[in-house]
Order: structure tokens, then C-alpha cells, then sequence
């Protein structure tokens, strides 16, 4: 299948600091892109929709002045979470899908610990 | 709205078969999908199902039935390896998001 790859694959920040995530998208191309976070032992909540060249469609609840996502490329996708809280401490999920295809693939995820 | 069940454990003996249910009312209907999700890492794909009937790949076959909103993924000869969450998600109309259920924790006994 394809291969989506995050960087980084852990980060410890302080709060109130800036987080920046990369998810790229290393032998297709995608159009688009989501964001997704997951707390421990429940599943996958969307957190957005990145659309190379547009700006990104977030969810219901999610503030987009927060999480700001770039998709400069049709291979790269950014989310940096800005002003980081205890709170903001996650695993961070991106996935991409193939434009011909049907299935969305996922990067390994960014485990965020605010400190 | 959106809403997406399956159980939330299940427990099996290695060897064995076991079948996990997800059961979905959803706006828009764009194929369901089944992801397996070991601790600490990210979904992989297992399977897609957009018709009816059952799709078989190796041990894990998944099923279809749209018109009762049902699917299930049977997992065959059940092995030590298979213990993980397994997420059913269906892709809406016309965003194409992959709406998650909340996932099956299956532990595999020797």
C-alpha cells in the first residue's frame, strides 16, 4: 500500500509553545489530506480536512486559530498546534489518500506530551 | 447525525474465529472500511466493502449489507498477533471524511 510518513514521531514541548507535525505522502500524491487525534483508549476523532492549495475545512469544535494547517504540496501536509496546553497532549494522526484510489492510508502518528 | 456501534471488547482463543459487528446510521454512504490498531500505533487498512456481499483476503473476510446498515469482519485462525482495536469507519457523501466508530478491543488467549 501507499506510505504516508510523520515527523516528528514524539515531542515533549512546555506550554505555550508551538508544535509543528509534518505528514507527507512519500510515493503518491494527495490531494488531500486529514487530521485526526486520538486520546487514550478511544478511537480516531477528524480534526480537519487539508486541501492542497485551499484552505482546510476543521470540524465542529475544532478552533482552526489553534491547529493551523499548510498543505503547501500534494505531497506535504502540516499541523502546528499553537500556544500548546497540558490539554492539547494527544497522539496526532494524519492520513492521506491516493486521488484514484478509495482508501485512506495513515502516517505512524506524533505522540505530543505539553508539559 | 452520525453514529457508528460496534462492541467495545471482545476475547477470543487463538485458533478460533471471531466476528466483530459494526452497525451504522450515517447522512451520506461512501463504502465502510475496517482498520486494525495496535497500542501506540496508527491504523492500518484491512478491508473495503461498497457492494454487498463479503470480501475475503487471506483470514479476515468483511461483509455488507447496506440496506440493514451492517457489516462485520470475520477474523479466521485467530493467532496471538491479531490482540489489537479494530475500527470500522464509513466515508460520507459528498466530504468524503472517514466517520470512526469507537472501536473493538479484541484480546487473543493462548
Amino acid at each position: 500500500g501507499a506510505v504516508v510518513s510523520q515527523h516528528p514521531s514524539r515531542v515533549i514541548c512546555k506550554s505555550g509553545t508551538s508544535v509543528k507535525i509534518e505528514c507527507r505522502s512519500l510515493d503518491f500524491q494527495a490531494t488531500t489530506m486529514f487530521w485526526y487525534r486520538q486520546f487514550p483508549k478511544q478511537s480516531l476523532m477528524l480534526m480537519a480536512t487539508s486541501n492542497e492549495g485551499s484552505k482546510a475545512t476543521y470540524e465542529q469544535g475544532v478552533e482552526k486559530d489553534k491547529f493551523l494547517i499548510n498543505h503547501a504540496s500534494l505531497t506535504l501536509s502540516t499541523l502546528t498546534v499553537t500556544s500548546a496546553h497540558p490539554e492539547d497532549s494527544s497522539f496526532y494522526i494524519c492520513s492521506a489518500r491516493d486521488g484514484g484510489a478509495e482508501t485512506q492510508y495513515f502516517g505512524p502518528g506524533t505522540r505530543l506530551l505539553v508539559l | 447525525g452520525q453514529n457508528i456501534d460496534q462492541p467495545t471488547e471482545m476475547t477470543a482463543t487463538e485458533g478460533a474465529i471471531v466476528q466483530i459487528n459494526c452497525t451504522y446510521q450515517t447522512s451520506g454512504f461512501n463504502g465502510l472500511f475496517w482498520y486494525q490498531q495496535h497500542a501506540g500505533e496508527a491504523p492500518t487498512f484491512l478491508s473495503y466493502n461498497v457492494l454487498d456481499g463479503l470480501e475475503e483476503k487471506g483470514r479476515f473476510s468483511s461483509f455488507l449489507s447496506r440496506s440493514k446498515g451492517y457489516s462485520y469482519l470475520l477474523l479466521k485462525e485467530l493467532q496471538m498477533k491479531d490482540s489489537a482495536s479494530y475500527l470500522c469507519a464509513v466515508r460520507d457523501i459528498p466530504t468524503d471524511k472517514l466517520i470512526f466508530g469507537t472501536g473493538t478491543r479484541l484480546q487473543v488467549f493462548p
